[in-house]
């Protein structure tokens, strides 16, 4: 099985820390992507990557960083973190020239 | 562009009774549609996937939805509920087989009483 690792589960930062969102997958998928989860909005993509040191924008790129320096790991970065991205962050991956995802479990970043 | 709707943010339903959670979507093209479950404190796993093959797809843990193009709908549906199928639900939509763009509807959280 395709196994996508999120590092932290739970994370609690403050106003304008700088924050990593770590994914790990083990299958050798090109893509990868960052989705956030909040209730009632369903899933909105915030980057993705087809490759490694590519990346494209997504739906809602703003107050976001990504990092592919190798195929295997996606980092998300928020530069100075703000209440508003209190949120679930989803990680996923896909085969390259397929749509279906893979998700990690999640990481719940509350920013204080 | 393409756009999904979740018709009901949330479904409550008895264990043995039937399942209906549904979805209409909103695309140019021949789409691609999917419905994935989440549990509490899980990531999203993929139920089924329609793509032009047969109308009737089924799913994971007998699940399946019908694919009407006249009526632009991909509902979900479940002979007989059981405890374990308390979870969101996604119905999502996808033009694009390339890179994997896909559009999220909001969710349908399913409930389930004994």
């Amino acid at each position: 099985d395709v196994k996508v690792t999120q590092s932290s589960r739970y994370l609690v930062k403050r106003t304008g820390e700088k924050v990593f969102l770590e994914c790990v997958q083990d299958m050798d998928h090109e893509n990868m992507f960052w989705y956030r989860q909040d209730p009632g909005l369903g899933l909105r993509l915030i980057y993705f990557s087809y490759d490694v040191k590519m990346k494209e924008k997504g739906d809602i790129p703003e107050g976001y960083s990504v990092s592919r320096e190798k195929k295997e790991r996606f980092s998300l970065i928020l530069e100075s973190a703000s209440t508003n991205q209190t949120s679930m962050y989803l990680c996923a991956s896909a085969v390259s020239g397929a749509n279906v995802l893979t998700f990690g479990a999640g990481s719940r970043l509350t920013v204080l | 562009a393409q756009s999904v709707t979740q018709l009901d943010s949330h479904v409550s339903v008895s264990e043995g009774t039937p399942v209906l959670l549904r979805c209409n979507y909103s695309s140019s093209y021949s789409p691609s549609l999917f419905w994935y479950v989440q549990h509490p404190n899980k990531g999203l796993q993929l139920l089924l996937k329609y793509t032009s093959a047969a109308t009737l797809v089924k799913g994971i843990n007998g699940f399946e939805a019908e694919f009407k193009k006249s009526e632009t709908s991909f509902h979900l549906t479940k002979p007989s509920a059981h405890m374990s199928d308390a979870a969101e639900y996604f119905c999502v939509v996808s033009e694009d087989s390339g890179y994997s763009t896909l559009t999220f509807g909001k969710g349908t959280m399913l409930l389930v009483s004994p």
